[in-house]
């Protein structure tokens, strides 16, 4: 089961340029979101959408854009790329009304903005 | 607003002895739920216990258990019998059931298992 994916792993960027993190999952969860992690301060919440076609903000949405065309993917856009934005990226995803409703993550992407 | 504390940054145990992992949390939300996850050196994020609001019982699976007390708001995590696999990151984290994907986490406390 490959569950949910997150490409690219590991990128360097540097400040003012633009990428793009993938994420897709194949359990056709309604729910998907992306959390940054800093140390010392945990996972935060960025982005999440409740189904395609509608995402909502979460705690630390400045410098982030999201959209979900379909159930499958969730693309994470830097617009421009700023030093602060260096972190791990998680993409997650959960089943509402089904078991615990815990969050599926993905391995993680590692970005450092020069 | 939510908010998830985890005040020990760092913990150690000795080998094959029981951990308690302190987590305290606060909402204004009746219906909620309250997770554990481990996070070794690897990187990725394994679920391991979940406890609802509305739970009578402590969860337990496995080694790990939760001491859920609601009225003190917190959600303690007990491990036994530790072993050198559970040295790792845990966090703490509440989730609000009916907006979405809205989890908020805990800072995390690192777990050193020492043989």
């Amino acid at each position: 089961n490959a569950g949910v994916t997150q490409t690219p792993k590991f990128q360097v960027l540097k400040t003012g340029q633009s990428m793009t993190l993938q994420c897709a999952q194949d359990m056709n969860h309604e729910y998907m979101s992306w959390y940054r992690q800093d140390p010392g301060m945990g996972l935060r919440l960025i982005h999440y959408s409740v189904g395609a076609g509608i995402t909502d903000q979460g705690e630390v949405p400045n410098g982030y854009n999201v959209s979900r065309s379909t159930t499958e993917d969730f693309p994470l856009r830097l617009l421009s790329a700023a030093p602060s934005q260096t972190s791990v990226y998680f993409c997650a995803s959960s089943l509402p009304g089904q078991g615990t409703g815990e969050l599926f993550f993905g391995e993680g992407s590692r970005l450092t903005v020069l | 607003a939510q908010k998830i504390t985890q005040t020990q940054p760092g913990m150690f145990v000795q080998e094959k002895e029981a951990v308690t992992l302190d987590c305290t949390y606060d909402t204004s939300d009746q219906s909620y739920g309250l997770f554990w996850y481990k996070q070794p050196s690897s990187g990725e994020m394994i679920f391991l216990i979940y406890q609802g609001s509305y739970d009578e019982q402590n969860a337990t699976e496995g080694r790990y258990s939760l001491n859920f007390q609601k009225a003190r708001k917190s959600a303690n995590l007990v491990i036994s019998a530790s072993q050198l696999g559970d040295s790792a990151m845990y966090f703490c984290a509440m989730d609000r059931p009916y907006t979405g994907n809205q989890f908020y986490f805990g800072t995390g406390t690192s777990l050193t298992v020492i043989p």
